[in-house]
């Protein structure tokens, strides 16, 4: 069955620091989706990106930068210069298969980040 | 254009109360299903609905009951609250169910069984 692991159950920086958070996946799929959610303190999910598994290419979005890599089943997300409202749990989530033609999501359990001023 | 909107946001229940929780969406998507979020252990599938008249359970359906009559709409009852059951619920729903389209996610409804 598909696993989303995410180590990292908690990760401190202070501002302006750079900081990566670790996504590592299983799945006997050869076509696949990767999510990143964000979830701040008022508690709602915030999507971030979705990658196919057939796109390797890296992607940058601002202060944000996600590293696709195949070989090693990793979907690491990196936030360059944080700042303090980067603070929340961030979501990793692999889909899977379903009946009637669906996916469903498989979350990994969250990495807490805390951005101190 | 409201999306995905969940009520209540807050409710607390005592053991043996049954109660539903609403999920409802205007983006016309046959694909909704029901997340439950606890510490730790990231979010897991319920129940899922493709279409008015067909649900299917998830990876943790036991306590909990779904139907869908309309499109719009795809309400889960707890018929006797657990404190088990105490958690972030959140309904989220796409075009087709399947995830080239993403899921558009409510804002959740965090309830707490004593």
């Amino acid at each position: 069955a598909q696993k989303v692991t995410q180590a990292q159950t908690e990760i401190s920086v202070v501002e302006k620091e750079d900081v990566t958070l670790d996504c590592v996946y299983e799945t006997r799929d050869t076509t696949y989706y990767l999510f990143w959610y964000k979830q701040p303190p008022s508690g709602e999910l915030v999507f971030l990106i979705r990658r196919n598994s057939f796109d390797e290419q890296n992607e940058i979005s601002g202060r944000y930068s996600w590293n696709f890599q195949k070989s090693t089943s990793s979907f690491n997300f990196t936030i360059t210069a944080s700042q303090v409202v980067d603070s929340a749990v961030y979501f990793c989530a692999l889909s899977e298969p379903s009946l009637y033609n669906t996916d469903k999501l498989i979350f990994g359990t969250g990495t807490r980040l805390q951005v101190f001023p | 254009n409201a999306g995905v909107t969940q009520t209540p946001k807050f409710q607390v229940l005592k053991t043996g109360q049954s109660m539903t929780l609403q999920c409802a969406q205007d983006m016309n998507h046959e694909y909704m299903s029901w997340y439950r979020q606890d510490p730790g252990m990231g979010l897991r599938l319920i129940h899922y609905s493709v279409g008015a008249g067909i649900t299917d359970q998830g990876e943790v359906p036991n306590g909990y009951n779904v139907s869908r009559s309309t499109t719009e709409d795809f309400p889960l009852r707890l018929l006797s609250a657990a404190p088990s059951q105490t958690s972030v619920y959140f309904c989220a729903s796409s075009l087709t169910g399947r995830l080239n389209y993403g899921y558009t996610f409510g804002s959740g409804t965090r309830l707490t069984v004593v």
